[in-house]
């Protein structure tokens, strides 16, 4: 069965400062698809980022940036020069090719706590 | 376009009370889901759909109901709510076969107080 886990249930830094997120997951099937969502104070769930499990390629994106590693199952999450706004619960999701109807299983999220 | 939309935003119920939660979406996506989430635990899958007409259990199915009559709305059901179903409850779609199927979007959240 698939399994995401997200070991940092709470994360606080200082305002321009670098903070990583770690996520783990484990899969039997080939091809899977890797996520991150946001969900600040206000509730909603925000999609950042997919990735394929046969597209290792890192992507940046301002300032985010999300590193994906077969060989040690994570895809790690970095927020650079972290700023107030960035204050958030972040998941990590997993969704199984073969699984019907693209289920998404979630890790149990880390909260990103951004002092000024 | 309103992408995936709640109703209602926040509801009380006593205990055996039922009431359905709608969930809609005009983004024309084939599937359909219904999470709740816990504190500390991430969202959990309670229904899900592929189609108009069809709906399978997720990981958390029992005591809830769903219905999928038609392509835009999805239906969440609870006949006689508990304690334990107080919860968020978020509804998401995705476009399903295709590029980035996978996909899903999220609805605003539906806040559940069974008393």
């Amino acid at each position: 069965a698939q399994k995401v886990t997200q070991a940092q249930t709470e994360i606080s830094v200082v305002e321009k400062e670098d903070v990583t997120l770690d996520c783990v997951y484990e899969t039997r099937d080939t091809t899977y698809y890797l996520f991150w969502y946001k969900q600040p104070p206000s509730g909603e769930l925000v999609f950042l980022i997919r990735r394929n499990s046969f597209d290792e390629q890192n992507e940046i994106s301002g300032r985010y940036s999300w590193n994906f590693q077969k060989s040690t199952s994570s895809f790690n999450f970095t927020i650079t020069a972290s700023q107030v706004v960035d204050s958030a619960v972040y998941f990590c999701a997993l969704s199984e090719a073969q699984a019907a109807g693209n289920k998404l299983t979630f890790g149990g999220g880390t909260r990103v706590l951004v002092k000024p | 376009n309103a992408g995936v939309t709640q109703t209602p935003k926040f509801r009380v119920l006593k205990t055996g009370q039922s009431m359905t939660l709608l969930c809609a979406q005009d983004m024309n996506h084939e599937y359909m889901y219904w999470y709740r989430q816990d504190p500390g635990m991430g969202l959990r899958l309670i229904h899900y759909s592929v189609g108009e007409g069809t709906t399978a259990k997720g990981e958390v199915p029992d005591g809830y109901n769903v219905s999928r009559l038609k392509k835009q709305n999805f239906l969440l059901g609870l006949e006689s709510a508990a304690p334990s179903q107080t919860s968020v409850y978020f509804c998401a779609s995705s476009p399903g076969p295709g590029r980035s199927q996978e996909t899903q979007y999220f609805g605003p959240g539906t806040r559940l107080l069974v008393l």
